[in-house]
């Protein structure tokens, strides 16, 4: 079945600094990524859309300075959180559609901790 | 945009027993309907889904529901298990290339013993 491969699985990372999340479709080619975050006790809330060669479209409330996108391959989408602070310590998640039957596959997460 | 409501947020049932969680959508052009279960800290797992051209889907002791002119849809889980205790959510998107699941607000069930 269709595999997005999601790294790291978690990250720790300082205030102010950034952290890239790679998400890689292993057997098919994801025109779109989707890219979640899910806080705790609550459900994934769609950030952004990410196509390949295209800029990314946000979300209402989502900062696109803040939240890079960028989506250079048929196989490669990555989310950047610039300049992180604590509010941002979440579980980031991306999701690509399959054609073949219009399900969706998801990463595995990244549980990201900002201290 | 499209928006889904989940009820109920929280469902305690005795092991054996039905539980029932019910979505609606605004959308009247989404199409594709699925249900997740998601263990702390994991991705979502498809349970089960349905399109807009059915109006029930039954897998063993799972089974979706699809009103589309209430815009409504719900999950059956009959004779439960501990084991089914979990966060359930539902979501709809359109079938068509490019569109983004959107997800109801989750349902935490506990099946006790």
């Amino acid at each position: 079945g269709a595999v997005v491969s999601q790294h790291p699985s978690w990250v720790i990372c300082k205030s102010g600094t950034s952290v890239k999340i790679e998400c890689r479709s292993l057997d098919f080619q994801a025109t779109t990524m989707f890219w979640y975050r899910q806080f705790p006790k609550q459900s994934l809330m769609l950030m952004a859309t990410s196509n390949e060669g295209s800029k990314a479209t946000y979300e209402q409330g989502v900062e696109k300075d803040k939240f890079l996108i960028n989506h250079a391959s048929l196989t490669l989408s990555t989310l950047t959180v610039t300049s992180a602070h604590p509010e941002d310590s979440s579980f980031y998640i991306c999701s690509a559609r399959v054609l073949v039957d219009y399900g969706y596959t998801f990463g595995s997460g990244t549980r990201l901790t900002v201290v | 945009g499209e928006n889904v409501e989940q009820h109920p947020s929280t469902l305690s049932v005795q092991e054996g027993d039905s539980a029932v969680i019910k979505c609606t959508y605004s959308d009247s052009a989404s199409n594709y309907f699925p249900w997740y279960k998601q263990e702390l800290g994991k991705r979502p797992q498809l349970i089960i889904d349905i399109r807009s051209n059915v109006g029930e889907k039954k897998d063993q002791r799972i089974a979706v529901t699809l009103n589309k002119t209430a815009k409504h849809f719900s999950l059956h889980i009959t004779e439960t298990q501990p084991e089914d205790s979990a966060v359930y959510f539902c979501a709809a998107s359109k079938d068509q290339a490019g569109t983004a699941l959107i997800f109801g607000k989750g349902t935490t069930l506990s099946v006790s013993s």
